[in-house]
């Protein structure tokens, strides 16, 4: 299986401010990574595919990049609803796998 | 706009099988693929397995051939069951649907939390 490993596991900010999230996978997946929003109680949200692909209907001011093994998360000015916790998946290979979990508090 | 909606019961004896069905509206199944997976409570996601638009369906091999899943198209519902379950199978089940060719789960049911216990 492709182990993925994010960092850091919690991080705290404030609104406005820029969050950089990052997950490494244990060897080469191309693009084929994917990364979801998850708040409390909630089911996770898809943000970003194919590593820097927006989802429709999903604020700009979250973006995606990487290729190979690793890979960025980024929102740029922090707003209220951006606190919750944070996933990235590997769709290279099965099964598929998650890091994690990062919570932005 | 596509829906899903997980359904069965939420708790489970050890050792039985849990089954659990997945009712797609507001969409076709083809083209798709769609997956199961898993999040115990206060921890991460886990991928349990998937089925394709034709009926083609692949598994996690940590369930070690205790997961099968199947659908209806007539119903349009996604059915898993899981055997001989313990307490480590007590879980949010969530039921997603996947893209090609990225396969990113781009909707997701709102889960449906089983507890496995006597």
């Amino acid at each position: 299986d492709i182990q993925m490993t994010q960092s850091p596991s919690s991080l705290s900010a404030s609104v406005g401010d820029r969050v950089t999230i990052t997950c490494r996978a244990s060897q080469r997946i191309s693009y084929y990574l994917n990364w979801y929003q998850q708040r409390p109680g909630k089911a996770p949200k898809l943000l970003i595919f194919a590593a820097s692909s927006l989802q429709s209907g999903v604020p700009s001011r979250f973006s995606g990049g990487g290729s190979g093994t690793d890979f960025t998360l980024t929102i740029s000015d922090l707003q209220p609803e951006d606190f919750a916790a944070y996933y990235c998946q590997q769709s290279h290979s099965l099964p598929r796998t998650f890091g994690q979990g990062t919570k932005v508090e | 706009q596509v829906q899903l909606q997980e359904s069965g019961p939420g708790l489970v004896k050890p050792s039985e099988t849990l089954s659990l069905t997945c009712t797609v509206s507001g969409g076709s199944l083809s083209s798709y693929y769609w997956s199961w997976i898993r999040q115990p409570p206060g921890k991460g996601l886990e991928w349990i397995g998937y089925l394709d638009y034709s009926g083609n369906s692949d598994y996690n091999p940590s369930l070690k051939g205790r997961v099968t899943i199947s659908v209806d198209m007539s119903k349009t519902q996604i059915s898993l069951k899981l055997t001989s379950v313990t307490a480590a199978d007590t879980a949010v089940y969530y039921c997603t649907r996947d893209s090609p060719p990225n396969m990113a789960s781009d909707s997701w049911g709102p889960g449906t939390l089983v507890t496995v216990s006597s």
